[in-house]
């Protein structure tokens, strides 16, 4: 079945380094989408990527999009304690809606 | 209202009992979807609703699980005879159309079955 995975599962940081999660999706995406949740909260939608090899920027964080469609990644630049939680990818594949497994960072100030 | 709304936003229970779970999404959202967290997990898919479309409930773990969404708005996911591995974070999410612009998640029912 349809499996979306991301890689690593945890990563600490110091603050200020740069930290990328990667998405990997067994099947084509029509979309990928990325959410960050807080510790206790719930999934907050940042942005989502349609065409093959888009690249977006929100400020300090860059999102890619994979030629083929199967992957993506998310990479912030210079971390802050600010951007401590679970990131996700998610993507559709028809009508159905996939979330990746998560990555959990952590910033140590 | 602005967000989606949820809920109870906590529920304990005892084994064996049956429970309700609401979800109150966005005015006019069409697309709504329940997931399920477990402590430090990632979202289990359970059901989603569009439209007046017939659901995909393919994500629902076993027929203890049930769902409905009553005039295209609030949904209700019930779990009866509830086990202690139904314990976990349950969250709702809506869409206009497709989703293609991103869900929004309300804020969960943590559910506890002690």
């Amino acid at each position: 079945g349809q499996q979306v995975m991301q890689i690593p599962q945890y990563q600490h940081v110091q603050e200020g380094e740069d930290f990328t999660t990667y998405c990997n999706s067994s099947t084509t995406l029509s979309n990928i989408q990325w959410y960050k949740q807080r510790p206790g909260g719930h999934p907050v939608f940042l942005i989502q990527l349609v065409k093959s090899g888009e690249v977006k920027k929100q400020k300090r964080l860059t999102f890619q999009f994979g030629e083929a469609k199967k992957n993506s990644s998310l990479h912030i630049t210079a971390t802050q304690t600010t951007d401590v939680g679970t990131y996700f990818c998610a993507g559709h594949t028809g009508n159905q809606f996939y979330f990746g497994t998560g990555t959990s960072l952590t910033v140590i100030p | 209202g602005a967000g989606v709304s949820q809920s109870p936003s906590n529920k304990v229970t005892e084994k064996g009992k049956d429970v309700e779970l609401r979800c109150d999404p966005i005015s006019g959202h069409t697309a709504l979807y329940w997931y399920r967290q477990s402590l430090g997990q990632g979202l289990e898919f359970l059901i989603y609703f569009q439209g007046n479309s017939a659901p995909d409930k393919s994500g629902l773990p076993s027929d203890r699980f049930s769902a409905e969404r009553t005039g295209g708005s609030v949904s209700t996911l019930t779990i009866q005879r509830t086990q202690q591995e139904d314990s976990a974070v349950y969250l709702c999410a809506s869409s206009p159309g497709q989703g293609l612009n991103g869900y929004t998640f309300g804020s969960g029912t943590r559910l506890t079955v002690v």
